[in-house]
């Protein structure tokens, strides 16, 4: 089955102690990127990946990593995380070129709590 | 700042009746306009969508709207059904980033 896997689903930290949540695609795809969703404010891009090694800055990264060593994955680092990063995130992946690039799929999210 | 308007964040809609959720946008460098349909729990996912060389598109009971020289497209839903309950989200596409609207809550009341 076609899918974009997020792990965990539901996380609780402490300010400060470093975290990472996996994202996974299975469809091959070149572009993937990380979003951030919050009440009244839509999704809001974090970081994006146009292949493995490049990735570039969306609307909000600050306090935010990311890496892209493999097609498949692309995990999104919070290295000190703060309160103000509790949300609920997703992961999305499309291909680059033609039509097809127009339709990005969605992991199940991630909510993230941070005391 | 907001690129995306869309209006309203939340609607109730009797079963049968058709569903209205607009959107507004500022910039004419876009060239795809789709519309994303999230249930609780899950990812957004692709409901419909039109490029700006068209004024409508219909899907089923789903029709986009599109007003260029207002900068302005919707989403209607006709007759309306408690399955269609969701929050819709706007978007609009710069390169290969999508920049989202806020998002409607829709209810469908049986």
């Amino acid at each position: 089955e076609a899918q974009v896997t997020q792990n965990p689903r539901y996380l609780i930290t402490v300010t400060g102690k470093k975290l990472t949540v996996t994202c996974s695609q299975n469809m091959n795809h070149e572009y993937m990127s990380w979003y951030r969703q919050d009440p009244g404010l839509g999704l809001r891009q974090i970081y994006y990946s146009m292949n493995v090694e490049v990735t570039d800055k969306g609307d909000v990264p600050e306090g935010y990593k990311v890496s892209r060593k493999e097609k498949r994955n692309f995990p999104l680092i919070l290295e000190s995380p703060s309160p103000n990063q509790t949300s609920l995130y997703f992961c999305a992946s499309s291909f680059i070129s033609g039509r097809a690039q127009e339709t990005q799929y969605f992991g199940p999210g991630t909510r993230l709590l941070v005391l | 700042q907001q690129q995306v308007k869309q209006s309203p964040q939340s609607l109730i809609v009797q079963k049968g009746g058709i569903s209205i959720i607009n959107c507004a946008y500022e910039n004419t460098a876009f060239d795809y306009f789709p519309w994303y349909q999230q249930f609780p729990g899950k990812g957004p996912a692709l409901l419909i969508a039109i490029r700006p060389d068209v004024s409508e598109k219909k899907e089923g009971r789903f029709t986009i709207s599109f007003n260029k020289s207002a900068k302005q497209f919707s989403l209607h839903i006709m007759d309306s059904q408690p399955g269609d309950s969701a929050t819709y989200f706007c978007a609009v596409k710069r390169s290969y980033q999508l920049i989202w609207g806020a998002g409607t809550k829709l209810i469908i009341k049986p």
